[in-house]
């Protein structure tokens, strides 16, 4: 069974940079596995940031962006304020129509 | 605009059926892949299933395969969640998502309805 790694938990200054990663237990990911990230706030659906490892959504803002960093998949936040303070989310395409996400990351702003 | 709407959800016992809709509007229904995601109380979001834009294909998480059932009416623009033989453990948020296309990769879902509650108690 493959698991989908990410942090449990990161903190960020207002207006500093933090990249948040989704790994796998085993093996690299690379743009095959479709990544894709989701912002949660409490209450709420999820909000696609990006597709497919940097194809960004409708009106997710330049300082949001998505990449492939080493062996991972990465979601990098610049200029971070407060309302990123969210729970983070990515999905992996496993192939045969079959997606697994990761556990979240829930981001601090501090 | 992408509107999605599920409908459905409620207290069920274990071993007890339940279907899901999801009502979609502001975009071609048939043309792009539907999905199903959920997220138990205070914890991640897991996908559960997916369906081709023509309904032919399904796919499903090992978690409900055997137990739940994708189907879509393209004339009614809905898709619908058969849920059987119910678990405690399938107790949570059911979010009904549009794909960015008719192709499984890419991403399962870009636009999200408000979500179903589904309890299923003991």
């Amino acid at each position: 069974q493959t698991v989908v790694t990410q942090e449990p938990s990161l903190s960020v200054s207002p207006g500093g940079t933090v990249t948040l990663t989704c790994g796998l237990s085993s093996g690299s990911v690379s743009t095959t596995y479709y990544p894709t990230w989701y912002q949660q706030t409490p209450g709420q659906a999820p909000r696609t940031l990006f597709y497919s490892t940097n194809t960004r959504s409708s009106g997710v803002p330049d300082r949001f962006s998505g990449s492939i960093l080493g062996s991972k998949a990465a979601l990098t936040i610049a200029g971070a304020q407060a309302d990123d303070e969210s729970d983070y989310y990515c999905v992996l395409y496993m192939g045969s129509g079959i997606w697994v996400f990761g556990g979240g990351t829930k981001l601090t702003v501090l | 605009e992408v509107q999605l709407l599920e409908s459905g959800g409620g207290l069920v016992e274990t071993g007890g059926s339940l279907r899901l809709s999801c009502a979609a509007s502001g975009f071609i229904f048939n043309s792009y892949v539907m999905s199903w995601v959920r997220q138990a109380p205070g914890k991640g979001l897991e996908w559960v299933s997916s369906i081709g834009g023509s309904g032919a294909n399904t796919y499903y998480a090992d978690s409900v395969k055997g137990r739940f059932t994708i189907s879509r009416d393209n004339s009614r623009n809905t898709v619908y969640l058969q849920m059987s033989s119910l678990r405690v453990e399938d107790t949570a948020l059911y979010y009904c998502g549009k794909a960015p296309f008719d192709a499984t990769g890419y991403a399962p879902g870009v636009s999200w309805g408000p979500g179903t509650v589904v309890t299923v108690s003991s």
